[in-house]
């Protein structure tokens, strides 16, 4: 089973909204990632998580929260967003075993609009 | 940092014809490198990967091949069918980083 999970599939918030997206994946991966995808466009790092600690924050702004509660799941807290972060918001895993050659596995992501 | 190029951007070939998406690759020490497919609102889906050790790698219709000196590599689809039209994606990794860095892109559309 290769299957990564994400809900919601679709998310409409307000500017001043507080929202969260969640990610779930049951291949005993110790790595999670957390793209952002605009239209047209290949995906973009924001996050990585291996063995629960945050490893990479690709200069994300503060109103993106990630939270690792397990090593089975990944959130995104989302506040004061603006419509430029209108996109699609991937979820990935991998082993995280230390080998450089891992596949990341995708789920379907979460469609975003801020309005 | 590793850059990547990915060309065409956009192919258009008829059912049954084969399809060959070009990739390069800046990073000397990248070692990874898998394709992805992504449909209309959906997920990218890993296809294919070939690793640096190997020249060619084929899996039914779908081959990679990878050329190290000259730091490209190739998706080749052959008797291609509608259900292949996606955008595909390249990625390359290199040794020393934990992540991709994907190509822009090729919109690959199979006309029946």
């Amino acid at each position: 089973d290769t299957e990564v999970t994400q809900t919601p599939k679709h998310l409409v918030m307000g500017m001043t909204n507080k929202k969260s997206l969640k990610c779930e994946q049951h291949m005993g991966h110790r790595a999670m990632y957390w793209y952002k995808q605009k239209a047209k466009k290949p995906p973009e790092l924001m996050f990585v998580y291996s063995y629960e600690k945050l490893s990479i924050n690709e200069s994300v702004p503060s109103r993106f929260s990630p939270e690792c509660p397990n090593s089975s799941l990944l959130n995104l807290h989302l506040h004061a967003l603006q419509p430029e972060d209108s996109a699609l918001y991937l979820c990935a895993s991998s082993r995280g075993k230390g080998t450089v050659q891992e596949t990341q596995y995708f789920g379907p992501g979460t469609r975003l609009l801020v309005l | 940092g590793e850059n990547v190029e990915q060309h065409p951007s956009t192919l258009s070939v008829q059912e049954g014809d084969s399809a060959v998406i070009k990739c390069t690759y800046s990073d000397s020490a990248s070692n990874y490198f898998p394709w992805y497919k992504q449909e209309l609102g959906k997920g990218p889906q890993l296809i294919i990967d070939i690793r640096s050790n190997v020249g060619e790698k084929k899996d039914q219709r779908i081959a990679v091949t990878l050329n190290k000196t000259a730091k490209h590599f190739s998706l080749h689809i052959t008797e291609t069918q509608p259900e292949d039209s996606a955008v595909y994606f390249c990625a390359a990794r290199s040794h020393y980083g934990q992540n991709f860095v994907f190509g822009p892109g090729t919109r690959l559309s199979v006309l029946p």
